[in-house]
């Protein structure tokens, strides 16, 4: 199984805040990766996939990039409204999996 | 719009089953897979398996192969999961969620609002 990595576990930033979250894959899954928000008692929502794609109607202070094994998702200037947790999941190889995810918190 | 409706929380006894349906609106049900995806509390999301909706073929984790079965009822637009032999590891909010593409290999654009089964004797 592809084993999904993510650091940090837990980020505090404040609102205005550049913040980056590395991911990272035991093997090259080229750039079949997404990152997901989620916030308490709801389900994920997608904000990029195959990497680097931004999902319609998800803020462009959201971008990420990478390929290979190593991937990056940067929220460019936080907001109240991004304090959640972050997944990002590759979907190249069977079974599909997630890494552990980062909770962006408040400073 | 897509939107995806799970059924309501379940409370379970180790050893019984559970079924946790997903009807799906707003676009056509057959023409997409569907995904199921639990989350234990404070754990990661885990992928359990996946059903074609128009031709009915799935595919499982080899983790719940045997104990888990997927199936569809294209006339109500729906999908389930059914979970048998429950444990107390089993407890987690089960996600019902579409698959973008045809194929399975693509992220999930749309997500039901989660399932909470209780396994509790």
């Amino acid at each position: 199984d592809i084993q999904m990595a993510q650091s940090p576990s837990t980020l505090s930033a404040s609102v205005g805040d550049s913040v980056t979250i590395t991911c990272r894959a035991s093997q090259s899954i080229t750039n079949w990766l997404a990152w997901y928000q989620q916030k308490p008692g709801k389900a994920p929502k997608v904000l990029i996939y195959k990497a680097s794609i931004l999902e319609s109607g998800v803020p462009s202070r959201f971008s990420g990039s990478g390929s290979g094994t190593e991937f990056t998702l940067t929220i460019s200037s936080l907001q109240p409204d991004d304090f959640a947790t972050y997944y990002c999941q590759q979907y190249s190889f069977y079974p599909l999996t997630f890494a552990g995810g980062t909770k962006v918190e408040i400073k | 719009q897509v939107h995806l409706v799970q059924s309501g929380a379940e409370v379970k006894k180790p050893g019984a089953s559970v079924k946790v349906s997903c009807k799906a609106s707003g676009y056509t049900f057959s023409t997409y897979i569907i995904h199921w995806v639990r989350q234990a509390p404070g754990q990661r999301l885990e992928w359990m398996g996946w059903i074609n909706a128009g031709g009915g073929n799935t595919k499982y984790s080899q983790e719940f192969q045997g104990r888990v079965t997927i199936t569809r009822d294209t006339s109500a637009s729906t999908a389930y999961i059914e979970v048998s032999s429950l444990r107390s590891e089993d407890m987690a909010v089960y996600y019902c969620a579409r698959d973008r593409g045809r194929d399975g290999y693509n992220h999930f654009d749309y997500w039901g609002q989660g399932t909470l089964v209780t396994v509790s004797s």
